[in-house]
């Protein structure tokens, strides 16, 4: 199974600062066709997972342009510009190449 | 816009059976691929099944802590996806989920609102 790592665990961020998460994968997420199945969700508390980001660096319709995605291979980050009060919940990372599908521990952005 | 609207949890006791429900509504069905996800009381995400379209193949996918006891189909006819499951233990106890990927190839876009399946004697 692909093991998804993300760092940090929390992380404290004031408003209007900007926020990043790491994500790794145990291995490459590439396929051969080119594709790379690695996206990003926020759930917030006592709410179901929402999609931010898929194939790394793609903003789901509806998402802000502060939140962007980057990386390649087995190293992936979520970038937030300019945190806002509504971005408080945990955000998972996920990869889809492979059977079973694994997320990330989450990353619980709390405001200080 | 799509909604899935899952239903059927609630207790049972550890080695009783329970079957959760997804109704799927707003987007074509049949040509989806549909996953199962769970979620422990303060926990992370963990997937649990997918099931693809019958078109594709209907081929069906299990996590390993859950192959041999639960079992996902679905009924095109009726936009419904079913999570059977038995041998209920403990550690089953968790939200589920139905997700489906309709717009972001292979990400979940479209997340029920979940069920509460709670295993405990």
């Amino acid at each position: 199974d692909i093991v998804m790592t993300q760092t940090p665990l929390s992380s404290p961020v004031t408003l209007g600062q900007p926020a990043s998460i790491s994500c790794r994968s145990s291995q490459s997420l590439a396929l051969s066709n080119g594709n790379t199945f690695l996206s990003w969700l926020q759930q917030r508390p006592g709410q179901p997972p929402r999609l931010l980001i898929y194939k790394i660096s793609n903003r789901f319709s509806g998402v802000p342009d502060r939140f962007s995605g980057s990386g390649a291979g087995t190293d992936f980050t979520l970038k937030i510009s300019r945190v806002e009060a509504e971005d408080v919940g945990i955000y998972y990372c996920m990869q889809a190449t492979q059977i079973p599908y694994t997320f990330g521990q989450g990353t619980k952005l709390e405001i200080e | 816009e799509g909604q899935l609207v899952e239903s059927g949890g609630g207790l049972v006791r550890p080695g009783e059976s329970l079957r959760l429900s997804c109704a799927a509504s707003g987007f074509t069905f049949s040509n989806a691929w549909m996953n199962w996800v769970r979620q422990a009381p303060g926990k992370g995400l963990e997937w649990v099944a997918r099931i693809i379209s019958k078109s594709a193949g209907g081929a069906i996918h299990y996590a390993a802590p859950v192959k041999g006891r639960f079992t996902v189909s679905r009924d095109d006819s009726k936009n419904m996806l079913y999570l059977q499951m038995n041998s209920l233990q403990t550690e089953d106890t968790a939200v589920y989920y139905c997700a489906t990927s309709m717009e972001a190839p292979g990400a979940f876009d479209y997340w029920g609102q979940g069920s509460l399946v709670t295993v405990s004697s």
